[in-house]
């Protein structure tokens, strides 16, 4: 399996522009995470997934911030407008579900610059 | 919900000596804690877990130690070398399997 796969790598885009960041899960994995890294704030968990529907997304900082999973091969994570402090690393993971908790594999990320 | 509190934010060792990161939990009904070291510029990649049934687990020179009762656990590194160099992040999981990470320890191993 290709693992999660993330696009863009790297984005720069103006303050006010729309930024759509799209993940890929591994194939059969049926939890879907959406982090931001930052140095100031660490890892945060933004929004998940179960089965394509969204479960806690008590971590989305605000109204610019949505996120969506179509089917079970796609999410996507919108930021509009963009602001500078949304600047940061974004991760997509994904598992299966487990008794005692299974692995939980990232993307290479998304990073994120805004101007 | 879950918080996790990691120390220390930052450790210095000598290449061949042993690194111990603590972290605590808050929610007992957590029940899957994992460790991922993160090199600058990448991914997080799991490194060792270990399941609220077990109280340790060894991998090589990796080792964790999980105590219930008193909600922490550890990560033990022996013989470092300089390529542990990373960030190494503790997690807990909650119900429903969402993932509450520490702050991260930056380890440095100098040779």
């Amino acid at each position: 399996d290709a693992g999660v796969i993330q696009s863009p790598r790297h984005e720069v885009t103006e303050m006010g522009q729309e930024v759509t960041l799209r993940c890929k899960p591994i194939s059969g994995h049926d939890y879907l995470f959406w982090y931001r890294q930052t140095m100031m704030r660490g890892l945060e968990l933004l929004i998940y997934f179960n089965n394509n529907v969204p479960i806690d997304d008590s971590g989305m900082p605000e109204d610019r911030f949505s996120a969506k999973m179509p089917n079970a091969s796609f999410s996507t994570l919108k930021i509009q407008p963009s602001e500078p402090r949304d600047s940061a690393v974004y991760f997509c993971a994904s598992t299966s579900l487990g008794q005692f908790g299974n692995t939980i594999y990232f993307g290479e990320g998304s990073w994120l610059t805004v101007v | 919900g879950e918080n996790v509190e990691q120390h220390p934010s930052t450790l210095s060792v000598q290449e061949g000596d042993s690194a111990v990161i603590k972290c605590t939990y808050s929610d007992s009904a957590s029940n899957y804690f994992p460790w991922y070291k993160q090199e600058l510029g990448k991914r997080p990649q799991l490194i060792i877990d270990i399941r609220s049934n077990v109280g340790e687990k060894k991998d090589q020179r990796i080792a964790v130690t999980l105590n219930k009762t008193a909600k922490h656990f550890s990560l033990h590194i022996t013989e470092t070398q300089p390529e542990d160099s990373a960030v190494y992040f503790c997690a807990a999981m909650e119900y429903g399997n969402k993932l509450v990470f520490g702050a991260g320890t930056i380890l440095r191993v100098k040779s």
